[in-house]
């Protein structure tokens, strides 16, 4: 059966340091993949989407990237802030429907 | 004035009462869908609709019915609520495909429901 693997365990860094997620998954061939955030009690809100033919993205502090022959996506937050504290969802897009799966967050606290 | 606003909240309710949920947009996004997420199990799609007239379930409708009342109102009905759809409430919506954002959903702040 299809499955998206995130890490349930916190992560907890420093502030400064890079922040790396990461989001697995089996029994899929995603078209495209995407990054929410979610802050306690809110709604996810969208951060960056990556389509299978594209090795890397960037926005601003993050950085998405995607392989398809490991079937992992990795998200970085460079120099990160305690303002980044949140759970970060990702979410898998096949063709044709184009309803997004998500996986079920990892959760970061970043220290000061 | 946000983009997706759902209404309530906040609701307890108790076993077997009938509980409506209500989701208002104003992006103007054909395509709107109904999520509930709990501790551990992340985001699970209850129901989805593409437009007024396109209603479809997602993994887990039983229990729960949809209504579209308008291209911006979609509504989630619980006939005969159970202790097990406590839960937090999510709508979204989103562009179809074609449209520049159309793999984006925008999120509603969430109704927090609670069957006793």
């Amino acid at each position: 059966s299809q499955k998206i693997e995130q890490n349930s365990e916190a992560l907890n860094i420093q502030e400064g340091k890079t922040a790396t997620l990461t989001c697995n998954y089996t029994n899929y061939s995603p078209a495209y993949l995407q990054w929410y955030r979610q802050d306690p009690g809110r709604g996810p809100v969208f951060l960056l989407l990556i389509r299978e033919n594209e090795k890397e993205k960037r926005k601003e502090r993050l950085k998405v990237t995607f392989d398809t022959t490991l079937k992992q996506s990795l998200f970085h937050i460079t120099a990160s802030q305690p303002a980044d504290s949140a759970t970060y969802l990702c979410a898998l897009i096949s063709g044709g429907s184009y309803i997004p799966t998500f996986g079920r967050g990892t959760s970061l606290i970043v220290h000061p | 004035d946000a983009d997706v606003t759902q209404t309530p909240r906040n609701r307890i309710t108790k076993t077997g009462k009938r509980i409506m949920l209500e989701c208002s947009q104003t992006k103007g996004h054909d395509r709107m869908y109904w999520y509930r997420q709990d501790p551990g199990l992340g985001l699970r799609l209850i129901y989805y609709s593409f437009d007024v007239k396109d209603i479809n379930k997602g993994e887990i409708s039983d229990g729960y019915s949809v209504s579209r009342q308008a291209q911006a109102k979609f509504s989630l009905s619980l006939e005969s609520a159970i202790p097990n759809q406590t839960a937090l409430y999510f709508c979204a919506t989103s562009d179809p495909p074609g449209t520049s954002s159309y793999n984006e959903q925008f999120f509603g702040p969430g109704t927090r429901l609670t069957v006793l």
